[in-house]
Order: structure tokens, then C-alpha cells, then sequence
């Protein structure tokens, strides 16, 4: 079955630490986002990208990076600048470039700073 | 700018009762609306979307929304909540247009009673 794949499902990181969260998807799907969601503040845009090489930042883009290299990958760096970086993170996908048919939703990774 | 708006933080209703949860939005043009419910440590899924036509849409699971321009709202309705229904749900608005994301609600957390 087609779908999107995070990974790891927990993620702990230590004080200055890079990590990378992955994001593969199977659908064929041109578009890719990344989200944030803490409790109580909804998801909120980091990074998305419409096409391979390509991507444009969210609404919340600092201490964050992205890649895509590939159509079927979109991991994000959480960097050492990211100063609060403990949430839960999600990847979609859209079929379209204007997201009209509605996004698929990976099963996200949550990350914790210990 | 688009914006969402759930009013309410969380409902509790009880099982075999009616459900309705709020949705304003504000975007200048027509957007494109969508509802999604998310279980407890997965990602989102979507129950449905409006982005022209019949102001009445259907979804999955018994769920339907209503769209009034007038009101800029987007509530979601089922007339008979089962426990499994316990989730949050979010409202999404979106430009519907290329390079654009869709922007979400904070959510409404349903809890429902026996």
C-alpha cells in the first residue's frame, strides 16, 4: 500500500545536537510539507516543497532545514539553533501543487531534548 | 493573511448524541476547506473537503460540514457520535493555489461519554 513513512517514531536529542528526521513517501506525489504541532497550538508550517530541488520555508523555519533531492524523500534537520525543538512533528504529501485533494499524513515522529 | 479559528478547545458529548464542532475562517477570496481528525500519537486523517459546489459535503465515517460564506464558517456535524469518535479534530483552509500550504486550527479534542 502507498503511503508516507516517518522515522524514527521517537527521537531523543541531546542540548546541541543535529538530528535528522525522515520522510520517504511511495505515492508519487509531487508535494511535500512538514509540520509542527504542540499541544494546544495546532500544527504550524516549518518547510515545504513543491518540486525536487526546490522548497520554500513555513512559518516557523528557523533552526530548521530541508532537502529534496529525491521525489520520494523530504527529511528535515532540526539544528542546534532550534531552541525549543521538543514536539511532534509531522510530514504530508499532496498529489497536487495547490493541495486541493487534500494532504496524507505520515504517522510523525515526536522528538525530545533530554 | 488566511487564519483559522476553533473555538472550542474541547466538547464532550455523549454517546448516541449530535455533534457539532466550530470553524471560522477568514481568507478574501473562496478557499478551499478542509476537516481532519487525528488519534493520539498518529497522524492526520481526512474526513472531508468543500472547495466549490453543493455547501453540504459528505465525509467519511458519517461526518458532513456545512459551508456558509456568509458566516465564514465550516462546521462539522454527525448526528450520532460513537466512542470511537474520541479524537481531535482539526479545520484546515487553504488558497488552493500552487505553492501555497494549508493552514490549520488548533483543534477541537471530542471526548465522549458513555
Amino acid at each position: 500500500d502507498g503511503g508516507i513513512t516517518q522515522s524514527p517514531k521517537y527521537l531523543f536529542r541531546k542540548e546541541g545536537q543535529n538530528v535528522t528526521l525522515s520522510c520517504e513517501q511511495n505515492l508519487n506525489h509531487d508535494a511535500m510539507y512538514w509540520y509542527r504541532q504542540d499541544p494546544g497550538q495546532g500544527l504550524r508550517l516549518i518547510y515545504y516543497s513543491q518540486i525536487v530541488n526546490d522548497f520554500q520555508k513555513g512559518d516557523i523555519a528557523e533552526g530548521y532545514s530541508v532537502s529534496r533531492e529525491k521525489k520520494e524523500s523530504f527529511p528535515l534537520t532540526v539544528t542546534s539553533a532550534q531552541k525549543n525543538p521538543t514536539a511532534f512533528y509531522l510530514c504530508a504529501s499532496s498529489n497536487t501543487p495547490d493541495g486541493m485533494g487534500g494532504y496524507t499524513f505520515g504517522s510523525g515522529t515526536r522528538l525530545t531534548v533530554v | 493573511a488566511q487564519s483559522v479559528t476553533q473555538p472550542d478547545i474541547h466538547i464532550t458529548v455523549s454517546e448516541g448524541a449530535s455533534l457539532e464542532l466550530r470553524c471560522n475562517y477568514s481568507y478574501g477570496a473562496t478557499p478551499y476547506l478542509f476537516w481532519y481528525v487525528q488519534s493520539p500519537g498518529q497522524g492526520l486523517q481526512l474526513l472531508l473537503k468543500y472547495f466549490s459546489g453543493d455547501t453540504l459535503v459528505q465525509g467519511i465515517k458519517g461526518f458532513e460540514a456545512e459551508f456558509k460564506r456568509s458566516q465564514s464558517s465550516f462546521n462539522l456535524r454527525k448526528p450520532s457520535v460513537h466512542w470511537s469518535d474520541a479524537a481531535e479534530y482539526f479545520c484546515a483552509v487553504g488558497a488552493g493555489q500552487a505553492g501555497t500550504a494549508l493552514i490549520f486550527g488548533k483543534g477541537t479534542t471530542l471526548s465522549v461519554s458513555s
